[in-house]
């Protein structure tokens, strides 16, 4: 069974500093990875997804890495702005028979005060 | 397109009462999925289905069952509503590419729950 781990569980930073979330999962046998923001009260938004092939991918200051091997993840957040707090949830499809299932970790709920 | 769309936005039941959770999508996605989330929590897989007609449990399926009679609509059903069952619940779909290579999730802004 897949395993999910997000650390840290919360992170306060000030405002233009880069930080770096993490995610770990147990069975490296994935499809893909994807990367949600979850504001508060509110739905999932996907930020990122890295295919099993890639290695990262990045959309404007977001940049996420996948080393499968080693089971392990980093979204990195460039120069962060208090409009980036919210909760990030890491999210893996195993291959195989899965149709599409996702395992999620618990998340990172971040803060960013000006 | 809509997307992925819920109602209620809210609820509250008494302790043994009975509801349905209402998901409808437009992206004619053959799978679609129900996952639950508890307070400081990831999402927990309820029920899926690959198709009309096709449902099969998760890992929290206990307590609930779903129907899917067309590749729209996805509802989820509550019976004998009990205070565990105090959560937001989150509809998706998703796609894949024919070798099925590549997936990726949708999802609604969520149902909250609240049984007292």
């Amino acid at each position: 069974k897949q395993e999910v781990t997000q650390i840290p569980a919360a992170l306060s930073v000030p405002e233009g500093e880069n930080l770096v979330l993490n995610c770990s999962f147990t069975d490296s046998a994935i499809y893909n990875l994807q990367w949600f923001r979850q504001d508060p009260g509110k739905g999932l938004t996907s930020l990122l997804l890295i295919q099993s092939s890639q290695r990262e991918q990045t959309s404007g200051r977001l940049n996420a890495s996948l080393d499968k091997s080693s089971g392990r993840s980093t979204l990195y957040i460039a120069a962060s702005q208090p409009g980036d707090s919210a909760t990030y949830l890491c999210a893996t499809l195993l291959g195989g028979t899965s149709y599409g299932k996702l395992t999620f970790g618990q998340g990172t709920i971040l803060t960013v005060h000006p | 397109n809509a997307g992925v769309t819920q109602t209620p936005k809210f609820r509250i039941l008494k302790i043994g009462q009975s509801m349905t959770l209402q998901c409808t999508q437009d992206m004619n996605h053959n799978y679609m999925y129900w996952y639950r989330q508890d307070p400081g929590m990831g999402l927990k897989l309820i029920y899926y289905s690959v198709g009309a007609g096709i449902t099969d449990k998760g890992e929290v399926p206990n307590g609930y069952n779903v129907s899917r009679s067309t590749t729209e609509d996805f509802p989820l059903r509550l019976e004998l509503a009990a205070p565990s069952q105090t959560s937001v619940y989150f509809c998706a779909s998703s796609y894949t590419t024919p070798d099925r290579g590549r997936w990726e999730q949708y999802f609604g802004p969520g149902t909250r729950l609240t049984v007292t």
